[in-house]
């Protein structure tokens, strides 16, 4: 079974700074189906990135992801106050079901 | 617009069952699987399995599929997951989230989410 592989752990950055995340695959996925996910203390998780690149409806354009195979990276270019939250990443499409990876946080400095 | 929404929380004492219902809105409910997921505190999403809200079908999770059950009703566009043999560490977030069906999709719509808390 794959496994999902998200550092750092946390990531501490200040307001306009940019972050790049970073989601390992223990096995290659096949046709990019890859997902970043942001939760916030308290909310349900929100689809961001879907597709390893293609960005979901009303996301803004500084959230983008980038990869293939087994690594992937999402990249926000201007970190907003609102963006500081927890991250993960998530493989779909598996006919085992959706894995998970553990998470990173990305905290104000 | 799409929306789920999850039942209230819930205490329960360890060897009881509990069942979580997830009212979906907005969307045609049979087009779509119903994913569960849970979240104990400070930890990762745990996928328990799905359920098809169309034709029934489910699959579950190695981990709880002798502990879980899920069901829906289409006249209600209401989902429901059942957990027997609740233990202590079963204490988590519990969400519903929806999937469209028949092809590889990610989640793209969560309900509000679920507290499960076992304690005796």
């Amino acid at each position: 079974e794959s496994v999902l592989t998200q550092s750092p752990g946390t990531l501490s950055l200040s307001p306009g700074e940019r972050a790049t995340l970073s989601c390992r695959a223990s096995q290659s996925i096949s046709n990019n189906y890859l997902a970043w996910y942001q939760q916030k203390p308290g909310q349900a998780p929100r689809l961001l990135i879907f597709g390893a690149a293609s960005r979901a409806t009303g996301i803004p354009d500084r959230f983008s992801g980038s990869g293939s195979g087994t690594d992937f990276t999402l990249t926000i270019s201007r970190l907003e106050p609102e963006d500081f939250a927890v991250y993960y990443c998530q493989h779909y499409g598996s006919s085992r079901g959706p894995i998970f990876g553990g998470g990173t946080k990305v905290e104000i400095k | 617009q799409v929306q789920l929404v999850q039942s209230g929380a819930e205490v329960k004492k360890p060897g009881a069952s509990v069942k979580v219902s997830c009212k979906a809105s907005g969307y045609t409910f049979t087009t779509y699987a119903i994913h569960w997921v849970r979240q104990a505190p400070g930890q990762r999403l745990e996928w328990m399995g799905w359920i098809s809200a169309g034709s029934g079908s489910t699959k579950y999770s190695q981990r709880f599929q002798d502990r879980v059950t899920f069901s829906r009703d289409t006249s209600a566009t209401t989902a429901y997951m059942d957990l027997s043999s609740l233990r202590s560490d079963d204490t988590a977030v519990y969400y519903c989230a929806r999937e469209e069906f028949g092809g590889a999709y990610p989640i793209d719509a969560w309900g509000q989410g679920t507290l499960v808390t076992v304690s005796s």
